[in-house]
């Protein structure tokens, strides 16, 4: 398996534009989940899916950002319009199910809003 | 929701001596405790984990106890080397109806040759 993919690995954007983050799980796992990571907030839940369902969104920051699960091999992170605060990098994990399992993390995706 | 401290935040060891990290948490609903290892521009990714019907685990080099009464979880790592240097994060999986895991803020450590 190759493991939870993430694209892309690097975005450079300018503050206003739309940037879209992309993580397919591995698959057979039901539970998948965004986080972004920042020297000053560590690591952050931001949403999670089960079953393609959103679950928690909570951690979500504000309405610039949204995730959709369109089915068992897909997601993805919009955030819109983009802001230099936004900078950090963004983490896909999924897990077999959501209890107490262990999370499965992608490599990340580096964005940086200028 | 969950609240979860550690410390400490940074950590330097000469090889060859342990090194403890230790985590707070504050539901005691949490029932699934990991550690994960994060080294410098990689994932996070599991080296141990605990539930809450024990006490303490080994895998190797590598122990994770639990207090369920005083909650609190600490991460025991002996003859330490310098390829474990890394962050490390600890993690509180709450159980009920919110299943999400919170992370502590980290803890950098170096291992010195």
């Amino acid at each position: 398996d190759a493991g939870v993919i993430q694209s892309p690995r690097h975005e450079v954007t300018e503050m206003g534009q739309e940037v879209t983050l992309r993580c397919k799980p591995i698959s057979g796992h039901n539970s998948l989940f965004w986080y972004r990571q920042t020297m000053m907030r560590g690591l952050e839940l931001l949403i999670y899916f089960n079953n393609n369902v959103p679950i928690d969104d909570s951690g979500m920051p504000e309405d610039r950002f949204s995730a959709k699960m369109p089915n068992a091999s897909f997601s993805t992170l919009k955030i819109q319009p983009s802001e230099p605060r936004d900078s950090a990098v963004y983490f896909c994990a999924s897990s077999v199910d959501r209890a107490n399992n262990e999370q499965f993390f992608g490599p990340g995706t580096r964005l940086t809003v200028l | 929701g969950e609240n979860v401290e550690q410390h400490p935040s940074t950590l330097s060891v000469q090889e060859g001596d342990s090194a403890v990290i230790k985590c707070t948490y504050s539901d005691s609903a949490s029932n699934y405790f990991p550690w994960y290892k994060q080294e410098l521009g990689k994932r996070p990714q599991l080296i141990i984990d605990i539930r809450s019907n024990v006490g303490e685990k080994k895998d190797q080099r590598i122990a994770v106890t639990l207090n369920k009464t005083a909650k609190h979880f600490s991460l025991h790592i002996t003859e330490t080397q310098p390829e474990d240097s890394a962050v490390y994060f600890c993690a509180a999986h709450s159980g009920g109806s919110n299943y999400k895991l919170t992370f502590g803020k980290g803890t950098l450590l170096t291992v010195n040759p």
